[in-house]
């Protein structure tokens, strides 16, 4: 069964760092992965996907992130935090068809 | 280009009261898609229907939920007789094609008093 995990809650960085937020999955057959951005008693806006092709996949407002099949996983990263960047982030993998699977969240906080 | 809508924002029900959320897609998609965030958790799927029909609603519960997407008008999602724990936030997503990627609408906050 398809599964996907965001190993840490909350992830606090100051403004101008860098930031890596995690997940790993798990799927039978090729991964299709998505990130998503949840900011508060919002729905959820659609940052980057990987379908097939370069392992980097570059996304809205400054996001990346890189697929590594050999750890299963697809970090989602930016060179340099913005306080506005501070939400929710969901990693999501889709199953061979429409489902997507999503991950349980991960917190960011940039602090000024 | 209006993207999803839901409506209402917030809705307050009294136990075994009935709620109906409503989803408008994406102007030229017919895919819906219903999914269920519990509060501190990740959005579990429950159904996906395409007009007038139920493609996959092996997300939602057994009793008391329901869903449908007529020829004309929004995707309804139904709870009869709501309970506590059906309080949680209710997504709607819509695709132009099955496989295509899904975009959220933003939700309906569902509260159970």
């Amino acid at each position: 069964a398809q599964s996907v995990a965001q190993p840490e809650d909350q992830v606090n960085v100051a403004e101008g760092n860098p930031l890596t937020v995690k997940c790993t999955y798990s799927v039978s057959g090729n991964p299709y992965l998505f990130w998503y951005v949840q900011y508060p008693n919002r729905g959820l806006q659609f940052l980057l996907k990987y379908i097939t092709g370069d392992n980097l996949v570059k996304g809205s407002y400054g996001f990346e992130a890189e697929f590594n099949k050999s750890q299963t996983s697809f970090h989602l990263k930016k060179p340099s935090a913005l306080v506005s960047d501070s939400a929710l982030y969901f990693c999501a993998v889709r199953d061979s068809s429409y489902k997507l699977i999503f991950g349980s969240g991960t917190r960011l906080l940039v602090r000024p | 280009n209006a993207g999803v809508m839901q409506n209402p924002r917030h809705l307050v029900r009294r136990r075994g009261q009935e709620a109906r959320l409503r989803c408008s897609p994406m102007k030229g998609h017919s895919h819906v898609y219903w999914y269920r965030q519990l509060p501190e958790e990740g959005l579990k799927f429950m159904v996906y229907l395409q007009k007038e029909n139920i493609i996959d609603e092996s997300g939602m519960p057994k009793e008391r939920f329901s869903a449908e997407f007529p020829k004309e008008g929004p995707s309804i999602l139904r709870i009869q007789q709501v309970v506590r724990g059906d309080s949680a936030a209710y997504f709607c997503a819509s695709s132009r094609e099955r496989a295509y990627e899904q975009y959220f609408g933003p939700g309906t906050r569902l509260t159970v008093t």
